[in-house]
């Protein structure tokens, strides 16, 4: 069982390229987000999605887009990139909710992404 | 600042002792889960806490969650040096599952 799978694991960019990162999942997980973890930080949202063809914007979306055509892949890309956008990028899908509460959040190994 | 602050960043303890590492939000939580972070790594899930008092255990790791739902704390009993890692406390607060994290609390184990 693979779980959440990314591509690349690590990438050096030069500023203005773009890029797209891979996530997929094989759980049949309605929920995905893309989280970034900069140096000594925890992790912030970018964009989640509860469902395929339904994205939203989480906490720091600038720079980034998202789409969600299957509900196993929920690619992240980034149109032109800065050396703001240098950081670990985590993809992570969960059940969803329910009347029971909450599903933990199962991640992927992460992308370490270098703008330069 | 971080809506959820985690204390200490960082903690070194010898084999064998004890430690806790604590996680605060000044708003109540809809749900708090507990993650640990291998250098260079994922995240992996270890806990995850909904009720006011709630208190979880397994293997050597407790996590709980006090009654007013905005601190909670993981205590690690015995440690060992496969205990050696980044813990991050995650937060909901409302449903959805928009999880919130910490800044995180490096430990090492000293053999």
């Amino acid at each position: 069982n693979a779980g959440v799978t990314q591509t690349p694991k690590f990438r050096i960019l030069k500023i203005g390229q773009s890029m797209t990162l891979q996530c997929t999942q094989d759980m049949n997980h309605n929920y995905m987000y893309w989280y970034r973890q900069d140096p000594g930080m925890g992790l912030k949202l970018i964009y989640y999605s509860v469902g395929a063809g339904i994205t939203d914007k989480g906490e720091v979306p600038n720079g980034y887009n998202v789409s969600r055509s299957t509900t196993e892949d929920f690619p992240l890309r980034l149109e032109l990139a800065a050396p703001s956008q240098t950081s670990v990028y985590f993809c992570a899908s969960s059940y969803g909710t329910g009347l029971a509460g909450q599903y933990e959040q199962y991640f992927g190994p992460g992308t370490r992404l270098t703008v330069t | 600042s971080q809506e959820l602050e985690q204390s200490p960043q960082s903690l070194i303890v010898q084999e064998g002792k004890n430690l806790t590492i604590n996680c605060t939000s000044s708003k109540t939580l809809y749900g708090l889960y507990w993650y640990k972070q291998k250098y260079g790594e994922g995240l992996i899930f270890l806990m995850m806490l909904q009720k006011g008092g709630e208190e979880k255990s397994h293997e050597k790791i407790t996590a709980k969650l006090d009654e007013k739902k905005q601190q909670s704390s993981l205590h690690i009993t015995a440690s060992q040096p496969s205990h050696a890692g980044i813990y991050l406390c995650g937060a909901d607060r409302a449903a959805g599952n928009k999880l919130t994290f910490g800044g995180g609390t490096r430990v090492l184990v000293k053999p």
